[in-house]
């Protein structure tokens, strides 16, 4: 059981360029999130997923699209990819189970845009 | 959207006291409360929780206490150590599980 994973763990970008960050859990969860965490700061939800073939935006969605093609895995895309994304992004997976509720966070994806 | 305000922003302590990091929030739909513990260069762990029906929560020595009518809640770490130096988030969330992250607490154990 890994967990939540995350792919790639560094990425640096030219500014322009785009990319698909990669989230897999293996823990049969059907919620999934996307955040980004900037220095200094909390964590801010991008995107999340209820389950397989659903999406929907968070509090930062601009310049950032989803998909969820497959229970497991949850994909962020950066089309065209601004300095002002450079972050560390972190994946998480919702368990619900008899009343109680943990998110496990994957160890995130530090990306430098330049 | 939602604000949660976390503080102190740093806090330092020594090794054995206790530690308090306090956080307020604004929207009343709110109904989970987690704490998280985030480590240098790793995500987020969950270290305890608390639901809008209670009012205090404790797992060995660390507590949560909520105050749904003034908006606030409170972590609380007894007996610090020196593993329990790191940064640590107050969050809210709503029925969907969309978590809204405070600043996040600094906390440096001195031995």
């Amino acid at each position: 059981n890994a967990g939540v994973t995350q792919t790639p763990k560094f990425r640096v970008l030219k500014t322009g360029q785009s990319m698909t960050l990669l989230c897999a859990q293996d823990m049969n969860h059907e919620y999934m999130y996307w955040y980004r965490q900037d220095p200094g700061m909390g964590l801010r939800l991008i995107h999340y997923s209820v389950g397989e073939g659903t999406t929907a935006k968070g509090e930062v969605p601009d310049g950032y699209n989803v998909s969820r093609l497959k229970k497991q895995n949850f994909l962020l895309g950066l089309e065209s990819a601004a300095p002002s994304q450079t972050s560390v992004y972190f994946c998480a997976s919702r368990r619900l189970a008899g009343g109680q509720e943990t998110q496990y966070f994957g160890p995130g994806t530090r990306l430098l845009v330049l | 959207g939602e604000n949660v305000e976390q503080h102190p922003s740093t806090l330092s302590v020594q090794e054995g006291d206790s530690a308090v990091i306090k956080c307020t929030y604004s929207d009343s739909a709110s109904n989970y409360f987690p704490w998280y513990k985030q480590e240098l260069g790793k995500g987020p762990q969950l270290i305890i929780d608390i639901r809008s029906n209670v009012g205090e929560k404790k797992d060995q020595r660390i507590a949560v206490t909520l105050n749904k009518t003034a908006k606030h809640f409170s972590l609380h770490i007894t007996e610090t150590q020196p593993e329990d130096s790191a940064v640590y988030f107050c969050a809210t969330a709503d029925s969907w599980g969309k978590l809204q992250f405070g600043a996040g607490t600094q906390v440096v154990v001195t031995p």
